[in-house]
């Protein structure tokens, strides 16, 4: 089993309409979640962190945690054009005295007019 | 406040030779974690320094190694080159553990 699992796409949603990016993974442990937008050729940008169990929103974004599930997403509300991009999750695996960050593979985001 | 700050941007170099990538993290963070990204793999994690001591490590083979200054500035050493090393290697600076990373540009490393 993978640390942290994305579908890759890629995923199809009209420009206006809601985006919306699923990921698990696998270290009950994990304190730390993040989401990354990644534009082809250039490093990973930061979207959103999340802690705690719940809803965070963020403008246009919310990141949603499960510990229980072992799951955490992003949802992209207005989606634009520019949205289109591979987004990452990403979760800093324990223990937590150290920085581990592990990425999922992506998943491939596709906004069309 | 700078940014995470990687050189070279681009190489290219031969099988069997080393290369050594350097990265200057956000100023007063402690933390730096590099990785490795090829189409294939995706984002694979290579180790993490953290006042100069090498706190975590990846699954990839000891060719593979890197230190951290004194003043947190990292590099990242490849030894005897492969073919297969051909990716884009990227830096990222964290201020203290289970807080977000932030990229360098990236080096994009060729292998001929």
């Amino acid at each position: 089993q993978k640390e942290v699992e994305q579908n890759s796409g890629p995923l199809s949603v009209p420009e206006g309409a809601i985006a919306s990016l699923n990921c698990t993974y696998s270290d009950r442990g994990s304190q730390s979640f993040f989401w990354y937008r990644q534009y082809s050729g250039k490093s990973p940008e930061l979207i959103m962190s999340i802690y705690s169990n719940g809803d965070k929103e963020d403008g246009r974004f919310t990141a949603q945690l499960n510990k229980a599930s072992q799951y955490v997403s992003l949802l992209i509300r207005d989606s634009q054009p520019s949205d289109s991009a591979t987004y990452l999750c990403a979760v800093n695996m324990p223990p937590s005295s150290a920085s581990k960050i592990i990425f999922g593979s992506g998943t491939r985001l596709s906004i069309r007019p | 406040k700078a940014g995470v700050t990687q050189t070279p941007r681009y190489l290219i170099k031969t099988r069997g030779q080393q290369v050594t990538l350097s990265c200057s993290p956000i100023s007063g963070h402690r933390s730096v974690s590099w990785y490795q990204q090829t189409p294939g793999q995706g984002l694979q994690f290579l180790f993490e320094y953290f006042s100069e001591t090498q706190r975590n490590k990846g699954n990839f083979p000891g060719r593979f190694s890197g230190r951290q200054f004194s003043n947190s500035r990292s590099e990242m050493n490849v030894s005897t080159l492969e073919l297969g090393d051909s990716a884009l290697y990227l830096c990222a600076s964290t201020l203290t553990v289970n807080t977000e990373a932030f990229f360098g540009q990236g080096t994009r490393l060729t292998v001929v």
